[in-house]
């Protein structure tokens, strides 16, 4: 079964400094995707990596997806408070399936000054 | 721009009850899935459709579940006899045939079970 493990769970950002979420996942695939909640909210798609090597950037926020180490990570650079919410990936097992994403267990964010 | 609609946003159920939860997938969508959130948790696959069948189901997508695309637009998930631990947020998604298959998801509704 496909396990998604992410860390860290709980990240306290200062305000302009970078930071790194990671995506680890035990089995093949190459379609991961990263989204955004914020509380009591839906799921907002942030990035759509589709193969090793893959980067996508938006803003602040860059990803990156290696297949073969089987990781992706979200790096934040120069927080600011209106990037505090819940990340999380999210793995498409394409080899034996499709569509039945499996979620890590999300990385809350808090920006304080 | 379009996007997934669901209603109601909140259900209040007793438990045993059956409820219905509906959602409005992107009219060009093929792909409809079904996904629950308990509170704090991290967001769980219940089911996958594609041309009026179902494609996956997860464990938890058991015998009390079922889905449906009753007509052209809606497409629904029913929960029989409902437990206290069905209380979650339920989200809908679709996706299209592109070749990232990215879902969108709906609001979700908040089903409590009381």
């Amino acid at each position: 079964e496909l396990k998604v493990e992410q860390n860290p769970l709980f990240l306290s950002m200062q305000e302009g400094k970078n930071y790194t979420i990671y995506c680890n996942y035990s089995t093949t695939s190459d379609r991961l995707y990263w989204y955004r909640q914020d509380p009591g909210k839906s799921l907002e798609s942030l990035f759509v990596l589709l193969s090793n090597g893959a980067v996508k950037q938006e803003g602040r926020l860059m990803a990156s997806l290696d297949t073969k180490a089987r990781l992706s990570t979200l790096h934040i650079t120069a927080a600011v408070h209106d990037l505090s919410a819940t990340y999380f990936c999210a793995v498409d097992p394409t080899t034996d399936s499709w569509g039945k994403l499996q979620f890590g267990a999300g990385t809350q964010v808090v920006v304080t000054p | 721009e379009p996007e997934v609609t669901q209603t109601p946003s909140h259900q209040v159920t007793q438990m045993g009850q059956e409820v219905i939860l509906r959602c409005v997938p992107i009219s060009n969508h093929l792909y409809f899935y079904w996904y629950r959130q308990i509170l704090g948790q991290k967001v769980e696959f219940l089911v996958s459709f594609y041309n009026n069948e179902i494609s996956e189901k997860s464990e938890i997508f058991d015998d009390q579940f079922s889905v449906e695309r009753p007509d052209g637009s809606n497409f629904t998930l029913k929960i029989r006899s409902t437990k206290l631990e069905d209380s979650a947020m339920y989200f809908c998604a679709s996706s299209d045939s592109s070749s990232s298959y990215e879902q969108y998801f709906g609001p979700g509704t908040r089903l409590t079970v009381t």
